[in-house]
C-alpha cells in the first residue's frame, strides 16, 4: 500500500521558473491537503480540497495554485518562483469523519525539498 | 484563528530517561482535537497520539502520554524510557473537527536522545 505519493523528493528551481510538485494517493481519501514547511517554523497550510473539483485557500496560498481533477491527485503549481517559496512541502490525505465531531488521520507524503536560486 | 506555541525549540536527554515536551493553544472552541507529530530525519511525519477536548482522560500510547489541562489550553507530550530511535522534532498540532479538517501546527520542538 502506497499511501501519499510525492514527486519529486528534491528540486532546484531558479528564480521566475513554474514547476509542479504531483501528489497522488490510494486510499480513496476524499481530503487533501497541501503544507509548506520552513526552518524553524511548523507546518503551515497552502490549499486543500474536500473532493474532486473542489479547492480552497489555506494560511498561505499566495504564488501557487492547486486542481482537483480526480480523487487520487493533487498537484501544487508553482507559476512564477521566488526565495520566498524555498521550503519542503508535504502533501497530506484523509477521509471525512462520521459524524460532526469525529475526526480521522491524516496520512503525510514524504516531503518534496524545493530550492529556489 | 487558533494558534500553537512550543516554547522548546531543542532538548536533550540521556537514554532511558523521561522527557516532557510543551506545548499551549489557544481557541475559543469546546469541541477540537489535539495531536502529537513526529519527524524523524527522513521527513516522515508520523502520528505519535490525538487526544479528543471531549475526553478528560489523558491519552496513551505505550511509551508516549498526554497530559491535557483544558482549562490552561495545555497539551504536554511525556516520553517515558526514551530510545535512540525517539530522536526527532516533534509537532504539536490542533484541529477543529468537522468541516476539512484542517490541522494549525506549532513550530516544533527537537529531540535528542543521547545514548
Amino acid at each position: 500500500n502506497a499511501g501519499v505519493t510525492q514527486t519529486p523528493k528534491f528540486r532546484i528551481l531558479k528564480i521566475g521558473q513554474s514547476m509542479t510538485l504531483q501528489c497522488t494517493q490510494d486510499m480513496n481519501h476524499n481530503y487533501m491537503y497541501w503544507y509548506r514547511q520552513d526552518p524553524g517554523m511548523g507546518l503551515k497550510l497552502i490549499y486543500y480540497s474536500v473532493g474532486a473539483g473542489i479547492t480552497d485557500k489555506g494560511e498561505v496560498p499566495n504564488g501557487y495554485n492547486v486542481s482537483r481533477s480526480t480523487t487520487e491527485d493533487f498537484p501544487l503549481r508553482l507559476e512564477l518562483a521566488a526565495p520566498s517559496q524555498t521550503s519542503v512541502y508535504f502533501c497530506a490525505s484523509s477521509y471525512s469523519p462520521q459524524g460532526q465531531f469525529g475526526a480521522t488521520e491524516a496520512f503525510f507524503g514524504q516531503g518534496t525539498r524545493l530550492t529556489v536560486v | 484563528a487558533q494558534t500553537v506555541t512550543q516554547s522548546q525549540p531543542e532538548m536533550s536527554v540521556q537514554e532511558a530517561e523521561t522527557v516532557t515536551l510543551s506545548c499551549t493553544y489557544d481557541t475559543s472552541e469546546n469541541n477540537y482535537y489535539l495531536f502529537w507529530y513526529k519527524q524523524p530525519p527522513s521527513r516522515q511525519m508520523i502520528l505519535v497520539i490525538r487526544q479528543e477536548a471531549y475526553k478528560q482522560q489523558n491519552a496513551t500510547e505505550n511509551r508516549f502520554s498526554v497530559n491535557f489541562q483544558k482549562a490552561a489550553k495545555s497539551f504536554s507530550l511525556k516520553i517515558s524510557d526514551s530510545q535512540l530511535g525517539d530522536t526527532a522534532m516533534y509537532f504539536c498540532a490542533f484541529m477543529k473537527p468537522g468541516g476539512a479538517q484542517k490541522l494549525v501546527f506549532g513550530q516544533g520542538t527537537r529531540l535528542t536522545i543521547n545514548p
